[in-house]
């Protein structure tokens, strides 16, 4: 059974810093990966999407990169800011069948950008 | 943009109520989908649906039934409301189908649910 792991859970850093969000799931036969933004009490905004024959996806100040073989993602954020601060969730789907096409989701990192 | 409306944001209802939760979606999407999100527990899966009329169960489906009558909506059900079905509710929908396999996934702004 597919397992997702993001650690840390909670980061709390001063403005400007560069961050690393660390992603692991345990089987390495997915179809893709998902990093989501969750605002408190808010819904899961998407951020980038990793297809499996790719290595790294940006946009903006994100970068997500991707290893299938070890298991692992890293979304890094580059120079922090006080509206960073959110949950972040990523996700993998495992199955290339269009009837069994789901997300498998981490516990998420809370993150904390303060001035 | 894609949209994923729920219909409602805060929803208060009592024990043993018969409870719908509405999901729309505006992209034509094939797949739609509805979790739970619990504190410590994450989000579960509670079902799915791939196209209209069909449905699969997910991680935990007890207590829960949906309807796919129409492409665009899909409907959570709490047959028999109870308190420890107090959570927050995600609809969520993607392309699916063979065309779009693999594609993003978008939610919608969740339904704080609370059974009293």
């Amino acid at each position: 059974k597919q397992e997702v792991t993001q650690i840390p859970a909670a980061l709390s850093v001063p403005e400007g810093e560069n961050l690393v969000l660390n992603c692991s799931f345990t089987d390495s036969a997915i179809y893709n990966l998902q990093w989501f933004r969750q605002d408190p009490g808010k819904g899961l905004t998407s951020l980038l999407l990793i297809q499996s024959s790719q290595r790294e996806q940006t946009s903006g100040r994100l970068n997500a990169s991707l290893d299938k073989s070890s298991g692992r993602s890293t979304l890094y954020i580059a120079a922090s800011q006080p509206g960073d601060s959110a949950t972040y969730l990523c996700a993998v789907r495992r199955s290339q069948e269009y009837n069994t096409d789901k997300l498998i989701f981490g516990t998420g990192t809370r993150l904390q950008v303060f001035p | 943009d894609v949209k994923v409306t729920q219909s409602s944001r805060y929803l208060v209802k009592r024990t043993g109520e018969k409870v719908f939760l509405e999901c729309v979606q505006d992209m034509d999407h094939e797949n739609m989908f509805w979790y739970r999100q619990d504190p410590g527990l994450g989000l579960r899966l509670i079902y799915f649906s791939y196209d209209v009329k069909m449905k699969e169960k997910g991680d935990i489906p007890e207590g829960y039934s949906v309807s796919r009558e129409k492409k665009e909506r899909f409907s959570l059900i709490l047959e028999s409301a109870s308190t420890n079905q107090t959570s927050m509710y995600l609809c969520a929908s993607s392309p699916g189908g063979t065309g779009g396999l693999g594609s993003e996934a978008f939610f919608g702004q969740g339904t704080r649910l609370t059974v009293v």
